[in-house]
């Protein structure tokens, strides 16, 4: 298996609601991201895990809090967001920091 | 600040025209370089990097220290290489961002018939 697979495809919530984004790779890759994606912007880094321990956090809003619950496995809880949240959430994951990143298809998140 | 600048945000060329997507980096040292490509509808890939030499697609990008940049080329344009494409370094030693990438705001190419 060579891909990142992320769940749901769509997200849509309101202001109060809790969610959580899934990210899944089968590949041994021991470094997992979480990206940001607005509408014709470049990727943000969120996230960045290193062999399951969280190593970079860019100045995110605590209103996103991301967890790694084994190395196969990263997760992005969602708690009482804005509407300027709304944007294609990535998941990447590489073998070390300074290889290539695989993608996953990204969640497209809508808040109202 | 270190940053990465790609100066077009739209590049459209003709098939078979040769086509060249700017990328400059203020980065101190020797940064990995990385081109990362998004074709409409599918998710973001790596196109090529720097330490492969590599030619994909028709691909290449040589990376200049003097004047700090990694264009990307291709002599022949192809309507499928229509995409959005990021150059995006990596700075091993850069402080707590060990191994991010940091992401240019991204080449639009469109590749008319």
């Amino acid at each position: 298996d060579t891909e990142v697979t992320q769940t749901p495809k769509h997200l849509v919530m309101g202001m109060t609601n809790k969610k959580s984004l899934k990210c899944e790779q089968h590949m041994g890759h021991r470094a997992m991201y979480w990206y940001k994606q607005k509408a014709k912007k470049p990727p943000e880094l969120m996230f960045v895990y290193s062999y399951e321990k969280l190593s970079i956090n860019e100045s995110v809003p605590s209103r996103f809090s991301p967890e790694c619950p084994n190395s196969s496995l990263l997760n992005l809880h969602l708690h009482a967001l804005q509407p300027e949240d709304s944007a294609l959430y990535l998941c990447a994951s590489s073998q070390g920091r300074d290889n290539e990143q695989f993608f996953g298809p990204g969640t497209r998140l809508t808040v109202l | 600040a270190q940053r990465v600048t790609q100066p077009e945000k739209l590049l459209s060329v003709f098939k078979g025209a040769p086509v060249e997507l700017k990328c400059n980096y203020s980065y101190s040292g020797s940064p990995e370089l990385f081109w990362y490509v998004q074709y409409s509808r599918q998710r973001l890939q790596l196109l090529l990097r720097h330490i492969s030499r590599e030619s994909i697609k028709g691909f290449t990008a040589d990376l200049n220290k003097g004047e700090t940049s990694f264009h990307l080329k291709k002599p022949f344009a192809q309507e499928e290489d229509s995409a959005m494409y990021y150059c995006a370094p990596v700075h091993p030693n850069y402080g707590g961002s060990q191994g991010n990438l940091i992401f240019g705001k991204g080449t639009k190419l469109s590749v008319k018939p």
